[in-house]
């Protein structure tokens, strides 16, 4: 069965901390997206990335990178974690053009205190 | 900028009811529409795709219907039963390759 494995289900950072979420496919897509999905406002997308060391902003980029130094593997940092930041984060992967779909990751929640 | 909507934000039917989920979008140049379920804390379960070229899909007691040109995607589940309960999305692949969700319907079957 195809995967989006995201590493961590839950996660508690203090404020200023430099949070890593990590992300891993299996499906040998060559798409992989970041978004934050928050109560009233939907799915939000964060990044993107085409291919390898490539990246795209979506629609919130601000306080947030991405790294993308394999193909399987899609970081989120949080440079400075913000309470504001606190959210659910969802990672998704696809073939090119997205013909076949959006395959999503299980989810992290993070907290930041 | 493509909007999607999804009518009605929460839904709750006794068990044994078919129903239907209405995703209605502004743009109908896409790509695709795919329909996905998630439980409450949980990531994304992707139910349904439909390609634009397609009008449904079907799948165990799940069918999905596109109509374009009338900008308007249905979700109809059969006999629904308790572990039907979840938020439903719809989602639509337009030119950006990216896509847009909907807010969701909520939905809660009875025992």
């Amino acid at each position: 069965d195809v995967k989006v494995t995201q590493s961590s289900r839950y996660l508690v950072k203090r404020t200023g901390e430099k949070v890593f979420l990590e992300c891993v496919q299996d499906m040998d897509h060559e798409n992989m997206f970041w978004y934050r999905q928050d109560p009233g406002l939907g799915l939000r997308l964060i990044y993107f990335s085409y291919d390898v060391k490539m990246k795209e902003k979506g629609d919130i980029p601000e306080g947030y990178s991405v790294s993308r130094e394999k193909k399987e593997r899609f970081s989120l940092i949080l440079e400075s974690a913000s309470t504001n930041q606190t959210s659910m984060y969802l990672c998704a992967s696809s073939l090119p053009g997205g013909y076949e779909g959006y395959t999503f990751g299980s989810g992290t929640r993070l907290t930041v205190v | 900028k493509q909007e999607v909507t999804q009518i009605p934000a929460a839904l709750s039917v006794p068990e044994g009811e078919n129903l239907v989920l209405n995703c209605s979008f502004t743009d109908s140049a896409i790509y695709n529409l795919q329909w996905f379920r998630q439980d409450p804390g949980k990531g994304l379960t992707s139910l349904l795709l439909i390609q634009s070229s397609q009008r449904e899909q079907t799948s165990g007691r799940l069918n999905a219907s596109l109509d374009k040109s009338s900008g308007r995607s249905t979700l109809y589940i059969a006999a629904s039963q308790p572990g039907d309960s979840a938020t439903y999305l719809c989602a639509v692949q337009g030119s950006a390759r990216q896509l847009t969700f909907g807010s969701g319907t909520q939905l809660t079957v009875l025992p």
